[in-house]
């Protein structure tokens, strides 16, 4: 399977900022996928990122709050905009390689 | 809409022993597929083990197996000798046969811990 590999680990970050979480993946791959687990909680799907086309978000997620780059078949960032507490959580990312998707290590972020 | 029902917020068990994770779904699909993943406290989603509903025979991976009752939607994940390094959450996930890849519903998780 593919290695991800996710930059930051962890962040601390105070509200009103912003973060962009890097994903990079060691081989091609068509789709990628953000995630976002609250403490405590299972895993909520913020969007699909496919190469060559604009991020398809899910109910409850908008681009302006968690906007999404995907310039190329191995890489891809997620934006947390103008964030506040409640967007403490662990952010995901993850790629779908023959029907599984498998997991990069995740980021960690505390907004203070 | 598909659901995914983990009916066990914690489980414990001791070293070298068996244990049964439960989960059932809810779909009105008759192919698809069903995933346990291992999450331990690095936080790292790890595949454990993937069973097609096509397939009557239920998948194995070394100690991990799985008891798969299509008719009762029911997909429960059997450790057997248990070890340390098996403590974590457990999530069980379901995907549709025509979204490949994507569209995971992953399930509440449940918490196992390892007695030693």
């Amino acid at each position: 399977s593919a290695v991800i590999s996710q930059k930051p680990s962890r962040d601390i970050c105070q509200r009103g900022t912003s973060l962009t979480i890097q994903c990079q993946v060691d081989s091609q791959v068509t789709m990628m996928f953000w995630y976002r687990q609250q403490p405590g909680q299972s895993l909520t799907l913020i969007a699909t990122a496919n190469q060559g086309s604009e991020a398809t978000y899910e109910s409850g997620f908008v681009i302006d709050k968690f906007p999404i780059s995907r310039p190329n078949l191995t890489f891809s960032t997620l934006t947390v905009s103008n964030m506040s507490p409640e967007d403490s959580s662990i952010y995901l990312c993850s790629v779908g390689e023959r029907g599984t998707q498998y997991f990069g290590p995740g980021t960690r972020l505390t907004v203070l | 809409a598909q659901t995914v029902t983990q009916s066990q917020p914690e489980m414990s068990v001791q070293e070298a022993e068996t244990v049964t994770l439960s989960c059932t779904y809810d779909t009105s699909e008759g192919d698809y597929y069903l995933f346990w993943y291992k999450q331990p406290p690095s936080r790292q989603m790890i595949l454990v083990i993937r069973q097609e509903a096509y397939k009557q025979q239920n998948a194995t991976e070394n100690r991990f197996s799985v008891n798969f009752q299509k008719a009762a939607k029911s997909f429960s994940l059997k450790i057997s000798d248990s070890q340390l390094g098996d403590a974590a959450m457990y999530f069980c996930a379901y995907r549709s046969a025509d979204n490949y890849g994507q569209n995971f519903v992953f399930g509440p998780g449940t918490r196992l811990s390892v007695l030693p």
